[in-house]
């Protein structure tokens, strides 16, 4: 089993409606939690951090479910220029304490 | 933009050449990381650096080594390289090391052995 699993996707949405993305993780010591946006050929950026309590940057809601060891992404409202990868991005936890990163998440906004 | 500059941004090479690739920040981080980005794989960390002349292994560091002699700068050497390290290879820094914070990436370098 991959330590971080996201469904590659990629999901076809219109212009203006919400979609949400999942990601499992399989380390249950795990800490911290990351979405990151990745353009086709670019690096990856970081979009948010995922708070225990869940937590909102305008469109974007990100949600933590510890019982269940996944995280969520929803975006309300897409825009086309919300067309990109979304990567989720997990630390390792115990003595390594690195993070491990998804294969991530395809988005494509149509017009 | 966090200051991280990647060179070169795209090269091509041989077999067995050895090939060196350059990270340089302008944000005093201590942490500097060096990762590979393939298809079906999310990033993996080859080795990582926690200060001047302190590095350490990541999950895919076979064929790779880095030596960081200024806080600025983070090498990476394939000796010897191999068409399996033909790849997307990041550098990213952060403050902490402890994986509680996120990290910031440079533009990437397109690495293509031949």
């Amino acid at each position: 089993r991959k330590e971080v699993e996201q469904d590659p996707g990629p999901f076809n949405v219109p212009e203006g409606a919400t979609v949400a993305f999942n990601c499992t993780y399989s380390n249950s010591a795990s800490q911290s939690f990351f979405w990151y946006r990745q353009d086709c050929r670019k690096e990856p950026k970081l979009l948010m951090s995922v708070y225990s309590s869940g937590n909102e940057d305008g469109r974007f809601t990100a949600q933590l479910n510890r019982a269940s060891q996944y995280i969520s992404l929803l975006i309300r409202d897409s825009k086309l220029s919300d067309s990109a990868t979304y990567l989720c991005v997990v630390n390792s936890g115990g003595a390594t304490n690195k993070l491990i990163f998804g294969t991530g998440t395809l988005l494509a906004v149509q017009p | 933009d966090a200051g991280i500059t990647q060179s070169p941004r795209h090269k091509v090479t041989e077999t067995g050449t050895p090939v060196t690739l350059r990270c340089h920040q302008t944000e005093n981080h201590r942490y500097m990381y060096w990762y590979r980005q393939d298809p079906g794989h999310g990033l993996r960390l080859i080795h990582y650096s926690y200060g001047v002349k302190d590095t350490d292994k990541g999950e895919v560091s076979d064929g790779y080594s880095v030596s960081r002699s200024k806080t600025e700068d983070f090498l990476l050497t394939l000796e010897s390289a191999t068409s399996s390290q033909t790849s997307v290879y990041f550098c990213a820094i952060s403050d902490v090391g402890t994986g509680r914070i996120a990290q910031h990436f440079g533009d990437g370098t397109r690495l293509s052995i031949l």
